[in-house]
């Protein structure tokens, strides 16, 4: 089975950085995703990890560790619109396990 | 291109009355993906399909949930009787298990049913 752990809620400020952090523990590993969700709306892909290290796009990062089944995501230059449900979800052999969410709320 | 299509958006109905969701996954993607969602969860999956083929169904309880895809692109989740407890976000997914360059195999979900059980 999987186990996908992150933290329930994070604060931080307009302008700045925040990392959010997923550990798991799995059956079977074909990659790691993040998923963004607005509230009320489908969650939207983020980003995609498969191998060690750090995957850059744009304002958003994803670093995996697979010995340490540990993956984070990092936003920069925070934006109030990033305010959102960020998912952690594990591939395993052929379907997408996700956590619970990372709750971000983004202040002026 | 047209995103994964759901309906309807919003649905209440009382306990044990019959309920039906419906799915139509972007084109050309063969698998095809139920999830449910509670409130400050995330999605946890119902049944998986390729192309009409039902792989996945270990999670749906089948005593009151069944799905279909039939010709293997649309497909119908049903629940009945509903319950109180099936309140819920019922979300559709798909992919294609022809993976882009990036061979990432992602999920495009659509906007999601609300389902409310008085």
């Amino acid at each position: 089975g999987q186990n996908i752990d992150q933290p329930t809620e994070m604060t931080a400020t307009e302008g700045a950085i925040v990392q959010i952090n997923c550990t798991y523990q799995t059956s079977g590993f074909n990659g790691l995703f993040w998923y963004q969700q607005h509230a009320g709306e489908a969650p939207t892909f983020l980003s995609y990890n498969v191998l060690d290290g750090l995957e850059e796009k744009g304002r958003f990062s994803s670093f995996l560790s697979r010995s340490k089944g540990y993956s984070y995501l990092l936003l920069k230059e925070l934006q109030m619109k990033d305010s959102a449900s960020y998912l952690c979800a594990v591939k395993g052999y052929s379907t997408l396990t996700f956590g619970k969410g990372t709750m971000l709320l983004v202040s002026p | 291109e047209a995103g994964v299509v759901q309906s309807p958006r919003y649905k209440i109905i009382e306990k044990k009355q019959p309920v039906a969701f419906w799915c139509n996954p972007i084109s050309g993607h063969n698998t095809l993906y139920w999830y449910l969602q509670n409130l400050g969860q995330g999605p946890e999956l119902l049944i998986r399909y390729e192309n009409e083929e039902a792989v996945d169904d270990s999670q749906l309880p089948k005593d009151r949930f069944s799905a279909e895809r039939l010709k293997g692109v649309d497909s119908t989740l049903k629940i009945q009787p509903a319950e109180l407890g099936d309140s819920a976000v019922y979300l559709c997914a798909s992919s294609s298990s022809r993976a882009n360059h990036q061979e990432t195999y992602e999920q495009y979900f659509g906007p999601g049913t609300r389902l409310t059980v008085t």
